[in-house]
């Protein structure tokens, strides 16, 4: 079935340090692929997607390419601010109407 | 932006009574409404699809009879824990997605954390 996976949290960074962190999918046909955030006391909202292979999704300084052949979905940023502290959740849409599919999501932590 | 609002943020209740939650989208019309609920730790799993005027769909292993969904109009839907335990404590998110929007533009309330005692 389709599923999702992403590394485990707490990540914890400095600021202006760099962002990784890593989102593996399974999925049957061709998924979308997105990653949302959650900030404190919030609902999730759509951080950026991509719904084919090599696109690259990128908002507020993040980025993630869509990789076909290693089913992966990272999410990157060169250079993290404390205020990108929050839940990051890897998702996929696949063969269905509306439905999304998410991964546990990683909590990033960043200090001054 | 689209703002999806839940009430209440937290509810405390004793075993076997009901609890309600309720899923407002502030300022659009949403004609699908979905329920997640997430454990600690753990990724948020998709418990129904409501579309306004009609019965939800409920995803597999999920009980219609202990959780029931009403989408009686384009701004509320409800969810109500029935004979709640306390397995069934957790944290229940629900979004809104507004008419012709593809599906990934659903819009997140803030949740609401459910204890059963």
């Amino acid at each position: 079935g389709n599923s999702v996976t992403q590394m485990e949290g707490p990540v914890t960074l400095s600021e202006e340090a760099f962002l990784t962190i890593n989102c593996t999918y399974t999925a049957t046909g061709y998924p979308s692929l997105f990653w949302y955030v959650q900030y404190p006391g919030e609902g999730l909202q759509l951080l950026l997607k991509a719904t084919k292979a090599d696109d690259k999704g990128s908002n507020k300084g993040f980025e993630a390419t869509y990789r076909k052949e290693t089913t992966s979905f990272h999410l990157e940023k060169g250079s993290v601010q404390v205020s990108d502290s929050a839940v990051y959740f890897c998702a996929l849409s696949a063969g269905g109407y509306n439905k999304l599919i998410f991964g546990a999501g990683t909590r990033l932590a960043v200090h001054p | 932006g689209a703002v999806v609002s839940q009430h209440p943020s937290r509810v405390i209740c004793k075993s076997g009574t009901s609890v309600k939650i309720e899923c407002r989208s502030l300022d659009f019309q949403a004609t699908t409404m979905f329920w997640y609920r997430q454990f600690p730790k753990q990724s948020l799993m998709l418990m129904a699809t409501s579309n306004e005027g009609s019965k939800a769909t409920y995803e597999q292993g999920v009980e219609k009879d202990k959780f029931l969904i009403n989408h009686a109009s384009l701004t509320l839907s409800t969810l109500t824990v029935t004979s709640a335990h306390p397995e069934d404590s957790s944290f229940y998110i629900c979004s809104a997605s507004p008419p012709g929007q593809l599906s990934y533009e659903q819009y997140f309330g803030p949740g609401t954390r459910l204890t059963v005692t």
